[in-house]
């Protein structure tokens, strides 16, 4: 089954301050994927990156940066951290598109913004 | 954008009934409806995918397709207590993209 993992699990940062959320997967899959999910509600898109060196903007990507040095790795950076920005985040990964596009999911990093 | 509807945004069936959720995009690009389920304090699961007009099955579960309304549907038959959690619709153009819709909480009653 695909893994991937993200770090930190949790965090606690204060407002103004840079965070960076990192994933790694392991399945070499070419797309990735940070979706954040309020209390009660579904995922929404902020990046996502269809291979090493290409990221593109999702639905949600004010506030945040995102980094993808290599296949497995990519990530999630909030350069001045706003209290609006505690939330859970999710990072996932696919290959291809259409019937083939499923996507899996890291366990999530919680973070809080103070 | 597209936008995804799910309902109801929250469902009691008891153990051993029969549990239905809706979902409708609003793009008619939309190719591929995803499910996917995720119990409390975890992460998404694909539950199931349909891509075709028409109904797949899968154990207990079964989703049913109508691209002219861009309307899916999940049936849980012989819902579990262990069923419990909260649904969520992605629609899919083809794009490598998911827009996935808030959700339905499931709570199945023993």
């Amino acid at each position: 089954e695909a893994a991937v993992t993200q770090s930190p699990r949790n965090k606690v940062a204060v407002t103004g301050g840079k965070v960076t959320l990192s994933c790694n997967q392991t399945n070499n899959h070419n797309n990735m994927y940070w979706y954040r999910q309020d209390t009660g509600h579904g995922l929404r898109l902020i990046h996502y990156s269809y291979g090493a060196g290409s990221t593109e903007k999702g639905d949600i990507p004010d506030g945040y940066k995102a980094s993808r040095p290599s296949q497995e790795n990519f990530s999630l950076i909030l350069e001045l951290a706003t209290p609006s920005q505690t939330s859970v985040y999710f990072c996932a990964s696919g290959d291809a598109r259409g019937a083939l596009a499923e996507q899996f999911f890291g366990p999530g990093t919680r973070l809080t913004v103070l | 954008q597209q936008k995804v509807q799910q309902s109801p945004e929250s469902l009691i069936v008891p153990e051993g009934g029969m549990a239905s959720l809706n979902c409708t995009s609003s793009d008619r690009n939309v190719d591929y409806f995803w499910w996917y389920r995720q119990h409390s304090g975890k992460s998404p699961k694909m539950l199931m995918s349909i891509f075709s007009n028409g109904e797949k099955e899968e154990g207990r579960f079964t989703v049913h397709l109508n691209k002219a309304s861009l309307h899916t549907s999940l049936h849980i038959r012989d819902s579990q207590p262990s069923d419990s959690a909260l649904y969520l619709c992605a629609g899919d153009t083809n794009t490598g993209k998911l827009t996935f819709g808030d959700g339905t909480v499931l709570t199945v009653k023993p």
